[in-house]
This record gives C-alpha cells, sequence and structure tokens, in this order.
C-alpha cells in the first residue's frame, strides 16, 4: 500500500532554514507528483508547491517562491522540501501528499512534521 | 488567484444530513475535492472529481456541483463525522493548488 513517511519535528530559530523529508513506498516514485501542505495550529491547509519527481520541475505558491525548494532522491524514493529565512509565522504543520490523478486532488498524505521556529 | 469560500462551521444531529458548500467563481467548471481532518490527523480524502469516492470512504458520502457552488453532503451524520472539512480545487490557470478555508462540522 501507498505509503509516505515524513521525518520527526524540528525546532529551529528565526533566520534558519530547516528540511523535511518525505518517504515514499508502496508504488513507483517517480510516477506521482509530491506536493506540500502546511496547516498553522488552529488554522487551514495551505498549499506550497509540488514537485515532479521524474523530471524534477517544480511549481511553488507565490507566497513562497524564493524561500522553499523542493527536491527529491529518486535512488531512495524521498522528497525534500526546505524553507529558509524561517519566522515565527512559518510554525506549523508540513505534510507531503501525492496527486496520482489528472485533476488534481491529493490521495495519499504523509503524517506530518511539526516545525517550531522560536528564538 | 482563484478563491474558494467555506461557511466556518456547520452544526447537525446524528442521524441527520449535514451539508457543507464550497464556494467559487464558476466552479462547476471545475473538478472540487473534499478531505475530512480530524484533530492531530492528517486530512483524508473523502470525495474526489465532485462527486465519485475513494475505495473505503461510506456512501453516506456525496457531492455536487454546479454554477457557484460545490457540496459536500453527508448523510446519517454520525457522531464519528465530527471533524473539520475543506475543499479543494487546482487551479490550472496558475498551476496551483487551492484550499477552501475549511468547515466544522459538530454533531450535536
Amino acid at each position: 500500500q501507498v505509503q509516505l513517511v515524513q521525518s520527526g519535528a524540528e525546532v529551529k530559530k528565526p533566520g534558519a532554514s530547516v528540511k523535511v523529508s518525505c518517504k515514499a513506498s508502496g508504488y513507483t516514485f517517480t510516477s506521482y507528483d509530491i506536493n506540500w501542505v502546511r496547516q498553522a495550529t488552529g488554522q487551514g491547509l495551505e498549499w506550497m508547491g509540488w514537485m515532479n519527481p521524474n523530471s524534477g520541475n517544480t511549481g511553488y505558491a507565490q507566497k513562497f517562491q524564493g524561500r522553499v525548494t523542493m527536491t527529491r532522491n529518486t535512488s531512495i524514493s524521498t522528497a525534500y522540501m526546505e524553507l529558509s529565512s524561517l519566522r515565527s509565522e512559518d510554525t506549523a504543520v508540513y505534510y507531503c501528499a501525492t496527486i496520482s490523478g489528472a485533476s488534481g486532488y491529493f490521495d495519499y498524505w504523509g503524517q506530518g512534521t511539526l516545525v517550531t521556529v522560536s528564538s | 488567484s482563484y478563491v474558494l469560500t467555506q461557511p466556518p462551521s456547520v452544526s447537525v444531529a446524528p442521524g441527520q444530513t449535514a451539508r457543507i458548500t464550497c464556494g467559487g467563481n464558476n466552479i462547476g467548471s471545475k473538478s472540487v475535492h473534499w478531505y475530512q481532518q480530524k484533530p492531530g490527523q492528517a486530512p483524508v480524502l473523502v470525495v474526489y472529481d465532485d462527486s465519485d469516492r475513494p475505495s473505503g470512504i461510506p456512501e453516506r458520502f456525496s457531492g455536487s456541483n454546479s454554477g457557484n457552488t460545490a457540496t459536500l453532503t453527508i448523510s446519517r451524520v454520525e457522531a464519528g463525522d465530527e471533524a473539520d472539512y475543506y475543499c479543494q480545487v487546482w487551479d490550472s490557470s496558475s498551476d496551483q493548488g487551492v484550499f477552501g478555508g475549511g468547515t466544522k462540522l459538530t454533531v450535536l
């Protein structure tokens, strides 16, 4: 079965960077786009961007342009999301999720990674 | 950018029908997807492509989409349906995912 397993919680200081991993199993890693979605405590879901694991092509929400980088290592079926210049407002749970259909729905999700930004 | 609007909350008694709306400009021309999220858990896809259900999702969950409003309908509501529900579309003009603000379903 499809599984996405994310790295553990992180605590970072303002201005630092964080890199979250998402290890896929149960399917061919290069077959489905990986997206990243975040959720601040008590808030809604916020889409951050997508990556095609086959080509490495990416697309980011305008809000995160210049601060987010999505990459992958196909040899270990793992996607990464790096967010730089962290500020307190970036404190949130970050999720990876696959898109396998043409209409852009997120069918499988990782368990989430809490990133806390605090001085 | 494309905007999806949901009511913050909906309340319903057990056994009744809950309807959660998602408004957007000409949303009927887009494919709408719905997620259920319980506290401390990742979202779960409950309806995709307006009205299709993933395997394992009860038939009590259904969806419709027309004009400027999409609707998630939950029939015979159970206590276990209490959760936050989010609608989502893929905005092909900007190649971006878009979520509604979420609706908290309370089972009275």
